[in-house]
C-alpha cells in the first residue's frame, strides 16, 4: 500500500543533542513538507521541498534543517539550536507542485513521530 | 504566516446530534481540505473542496467552499461516538502550494 512512514513512533532527547527524524514516502509525491503540532494548537509548516535538491523554510524553521536528496525521503533534524522540541511531528506529501492552477492537490500525512527533551 | 480562523474550538454534543464547524481567513485559497486527527496519529482526509462555492459530500458529512474563498464550513449529521476527535481545516494558497491550518475543532460526542 501506498503511503508515508515516519520513525521513530517516539524518539526522546537530551538537551543539546541534534536528532533526525526520517520520513518516506511511496506515493511518488513531488512535494514534501514537515509541520509541527503543539497540544491544542493547529499545524504550524516547518519545511517544505517542491522538488528534489530545493527545499524552502515555512513559518518556524529556526532551529530545524532539512535535505531532499531523494523524491521519496525528507528527513528533518532537530537541532540544538531549537530552544523548545518538545512537540509531535508531521511529514505530508502532496503530488502536484509549481502549477498556477494547482486544483486537485491535497496533503497525504504520516503516522507522526513524537519528540519529548529530557 | 496566514491565520485560518477555526470555530467553534470544542463541542460536547449528544449523539445523534448535527455538528457545524467552519473556517475563516483574509487570504484567498485555491483549496479548503478538512481532516480529522484521533490522538497520537496523523490527520486523515475527509473532504476535499477546489472551486468556490461547490459542496461535496462523503457519507454524513459535508463540506463548503465559501463564494469569497476565504472561509469554508463541515457539517456532520446524525454523529456517532466513533466521530470524535479533532477535525482541523486547511488552506492551500494559489499558486504556493503551501497548505495553512486552522487550530482545530475538537468534538465530544455523548452516548
Amino acid at each position: 500500500d501506498g503511503g508515508i512512514t515516519q520513525s521513530p513512533k517516539y524518539l526522546f532527547r537530551k538537551e543539546g543533542q541534534n536528532v533526525t527524524l526520517s520520513c518516506e514516502q511511496n506515493l511518488n509525491h513531488d512535494a514534501m513538507y514537515w509541520y509541527r503540532q503543539d497540544p491544542g494548537q493547529g499545524l504550524r509548516l516547518i519545511y517544505y521541498s517542491q522538488i528534489v535538491n530545493d527545499f524552502q523554510k515555512g513559518d518556524i524553521a529556526e532551529g530545524y534543517s532539512v535535505s531532499r536528496e531523494k523524491k521519496e525521503s525528507f528527513p528533518l533534524t532537530v537541532t540544538s539550536a531549537q530552544k523548545n522540541p518538545t512537540a509531535f511531528y508531521l511529514c505530508a506529501s502532496s503530488p502536484r507542485t509549481g502549477t498556477i492552477f494547482s486544483g486537485a492537490n491535497v496533503l497525504t500525512f504520516g503516522a507522526g513521530s513524537r519528540l519529548t527533551v529530557l | 504566516g496566514q491565520q485560518l480562523n477555526q470555530s467553534p474550538q470544542s463541542m460536547f454534543i449528544q449523539e445523534g446530534e448535527d455538528v457545524s464547524m467552519n473556517c475563516t481567513s483574509s487570504s484567498i485559497f485555491n483549496t479548503w481540505l478538512w481532516y480529522k486527527q484521533d490522538p497520537g496519529e496523523g490527520p486523515v482526509l475527509l473532504i476535499a473542496l477546489y472551486k468556490a462555492g461547490e459542496l461535496t459530500s462523503n457519507g454524513r458529512l459535508t463540506a463548503q467552499f465559501g463564494t469569497t474563498r476565504k472561509d469554508s464550513f463541515l457539517n456532520i449529521s446524525a454523529s456517532i461516538p466513533s466521530d470524535v476527535g479533532i477535525y482541523f481545516c486547511a488552506g492551500e494558497l494559489y499558486n504556493f502550494n503551501k497548505f495553512y491550518f486552522g487550530s482545530g475543532t475538537k468534538l465530544n460526542v455523548k452516548p
